[in-house]
């Protein structure tokens, strides 16, 4: 059973365009939601994380949109750039713990 | 920032040899580190967890016989592939887990076992 289901697995965006990566979660105890960004070879790296108290974080280029009633959650990343191209993941955990459950995750390509 | 070492980054070996990859957490102690493996183009899968000092927990489906852990001190945990077969080849990542912030990932170990 899949906790966070997350979309698209793919996504293909222009320079300077909007990239948005949507997940959706079941288990009303989550309550710490981040968002990781992995490089081909390399571990995931925390990229910005929200709790269910707001309704939106923004951290520069990359802003997390949070509707805690309908028990979803988005990544927008304003003026894609190649270098962004990598695989996203969201993630949700409960109880302070922060042990992440993981989307399937999604591959972003930004063409120049 | 935290930094979790993870060696070594990628590792060849001969079906029916063991592989030892160790994770470090370099400038904290890590209460938990967890294991797990990812193959292309898919989710991290939690192998296991770890805490210091006890026994790992496995999840489900995975053999603990053939993944052993060994999580000796506060900063190292170790996973050894034994009998490592073709089908073992997959990425492999820790993380460590000091118990009051998010997880500190390592940069993998890509096992090749040929």
């Amino acid at each position: 059973q899949q906790q966070v289901k997350q979309s698209p697995q793919s996504l293909i965006v222009q320079k300077g365009g909007i990239s948005i990566i949507n997940c959706a979660y079941e288990n009303t105890a989550f309550d710490y939601f981040p968002w990781y960004q992995q490089f081909p070879g390399k571990g995931p790296a925390l990229l910005i994380a929200i709790r269910p108290d707001v309704s939106e974080k923004k951290e520069g280029r990359f802003t997390i949109s949070f509707n805690k009633s309908a028990k979803q959650f988005s990544l927008h990343i304003m003026d894609s750039q190649p270098g962004d191209s990598a695989t996203y993941f969201c993630a949700a955990s409960t109880g302070g713990s922060y042990i992440p459950t993981f989307g399937r995750g999604t591959s972003l390509i930004v063409h120049p | 920032g935290a930094v979790v070492s993870q060696h070594p980054s990628w590792v060849i070996c001969k079906s029916g040899t063991s592989v030892k990859i160790e994770c470090r957490s370099l400038d904290f102690q890590a209460t938990t580190m967890f294991w797990y493996r990812q193959f292309p183009k898919q989710s991290l899968m939690l192998m296991a967890t770890s805490n210091e000092g006890s026994k790992a927990t496995y999840e489900q489906g995975v053999e603990k016989d053939k993944f052993l852990i060994n999580h000796a001190s506060l900063t190292l945990s170790t996973l050894t592939v034994t009998s490592a077969h073709p089908e073992d080849s997959s990425f492999y990542i820790c993380s460590a887990y000091a118990g009051n912030s998010p997880l500190h990932f390592g940069n993998g170990t890509r096992l090749t076992v040929t």
